[in-house]
């Protein structure tokens, strides 16, 4: 199977920007999402087919892919913001694959 | 409001066997495909199963192929994972989560998530 790859973690200053990355096999090829689970909570979805916000999400959250790495960005990071986040893609039709997961520090 | 709410986690004795169960709420539950995500004590996410609306297709994760069965009662809005001959490594918090529907043919984006029923393998 495919291995997604992130930072173990990621640490930003208030009102500054967070980039969370997310390496893979021709990930370009691929749709990723992203997941925020803050500590004792369920994962949401913040971003789908790489660029797409849900209904809720601030626009502070952003998404990109290129080449082999999807990159998670969040501007003017807020205490919120902490959490761990991860990636996730097809791994085959239907067949998934989460990344490693990054912890977001905002100190 | 949508939810989605877990139930049938608990301690179990390796080799043993478990019926998770998940029923969903504020949502057409036939009209979508349906999955379970686990998460193992201090661990990261690790997907296990879907299936598709009318359980037409189904797949898993390699490491719960020929143990883990997931099925789905859509006149009771209901999920459903069978899991036999449990091993240690089954330890986790289990996941009931609805597929965006926009992505069920490109990347099975997992939009709404149920807070999760805890599974306990050992002796």
């Amino acid at each position: 199977s495919s291995d997604l790859t992130q930072p173990p973690s990621v640490s930003v200053s208030p009102g500054q920007t967070a980039s969370v990355t997310c390496s893979g096999a021709k990930l370009e090829n691929k749709y990723v999402s992203w997941y925020q689970q803050r500590p004792g909570q369920s994962p949401v979805l913040v971003i789908y087919l790489d660029r797409k916000r849900p209904s809720g999400i601030p626009e502070r959250f952003s998404g990109s892919n290129s080449g082999n790495t999807a990159t998670l960005t969040i501007r003017e990071s807020q205490a919120v913001d902490e959490a761990d986040y991860y990636c996730q893609a097809w791994d085959g039709i239907h067949y998934n694959v989460f990344g490693t997961g990054t912890k977001v520090t905002v100190l | 409001e949508v939810h989605l709410v877990e139930s049938g986690g608990g301690l179990v004795q390796p080799g043993g066997s478990l019926r998770l169960s998940c029923v969903g709420s504020g949502f057409t539950f036939s009209n979508y495909w349906m999955g379970w995500v686990r998460q193992a004590p201090g661990k990261g996410l690790e997907w296990v199963a879907i299936i598709k609306q009318d359980e037409s297709e189904t797949f898993s994760v390699d490491s719960v192929k020929g143990r883990f069965t997931i099925s789905r009662d859509n006149a009771k809005n209901s999920l459903f994972l069978q899991m036999n001959s449990l091993k240690a490594d089954d330890t986790a918090v289990y996941y009931c989560a609805r597929v965006e529907e926009t992505t069920a043919t490109t990347s099975d984006a997992f939009d709404i998530w149920g807070r999760g029923t805890v599974v306990t393998v050992s002796s």
